[in-house]
């Protein structure tokens, strides 16, 4: 069964950064491109970013909003998957999911938190 | 980037009856378009992918039709607790975008 835990949210100021980690069992880590989506509170959902697997380069990819700011990177050794969110804005404010690829968006994680505010 | 419409924003349905939400997008996608049902204070799930396959586990109350630019959600004889919120989402093309959401409320 494919489990996906986030972590590392919390209460941060504007302007800080925050890491946020994807730790997955279930599957073969490495196999697969890493997402990251976005819910802010009452709100929609947004796509935030993934990274490919080492076999397709292990690159990149952002929405408009993020890129520059945040980063993803993995630990194919560790299973885990990060966002590393730097020079945060109070829009950033949302429960933080990952999951595996970038098509459908299979299983949701219960989320991480972040609440950007002073 | 693709602008995924949904309609109607906020529905109120009795039990047993058909609800059918639609999403149009700013440009064809093909078949890449998906749905999640979300519960309140819940993860979203996966209800359909690729427009029309039913995902493992889903009730088959529930079913997808469509391809290019229209697509329809359909719940046949709802049930109380399919109420949620419904989202559809496109993996067609970077940025990926979702609709802005249907709200199902049950009478």
């Amino acid at each position: 069964e494919v489990q996906l835990v986030e972590s590392g949210g919390g209460l941060v100021q504007p302007g800080r950064s925050l890491r946020l980690s994807c730790t997955a069992s279930g599957f073969t880590f490495g196999d697969y491109a890493m997402s990251w989506f976005r819910q802010a509170p009452g709100k929609g959902l947004e796509w935030v970013g993934f990274i490919r697997s080492k076999a397709y380069g292990g690159t990149t990819e952002y929405a408009a909003s993020v890129k520059g700011r945040f980063t993803i990177s993995r630990d194919d050794s560790k299973s885990i998957a990060y966002l590393q969110m730097n020079s945060l804005k109070t829009e950033d404010t949302a429960v933080y999911y990952c999951t595996p690829g970038v098509v459908t968006v299979d299983p949701w994680g219960q989320g991480t938190l972040v609440t950007v505010s002073s | 980037e693709i602008v995924l419409t949904q309609s109607p924003d906020f529905q109120s349905v009795t039990p047993k009856e058909k609800v059918t939400i639609t999403c149009r997008a700013s440009q064809s996608i093909g078949s890449s378009l998906h749905w999640y049902q979300q519960k309140p204070d819940q993860s979203p799930k996966l209800l359909i992918k690729y427009a029309s396959q039913s995902f493992s586990g889903v009730p088959s109350r529930f079913s997808g039709s469509g391809s290019g630019t229209d697509f329809t959600l359909t719940i046949n004889s709802l049930e109380a607790e399919d109420a949620a919120t419904y989202y559809c989402h496109q993996s067609s093309s970077l940025p990926q975008t979702f609709g802005q959401g249907t709200k199902v409320e049950i009478k």
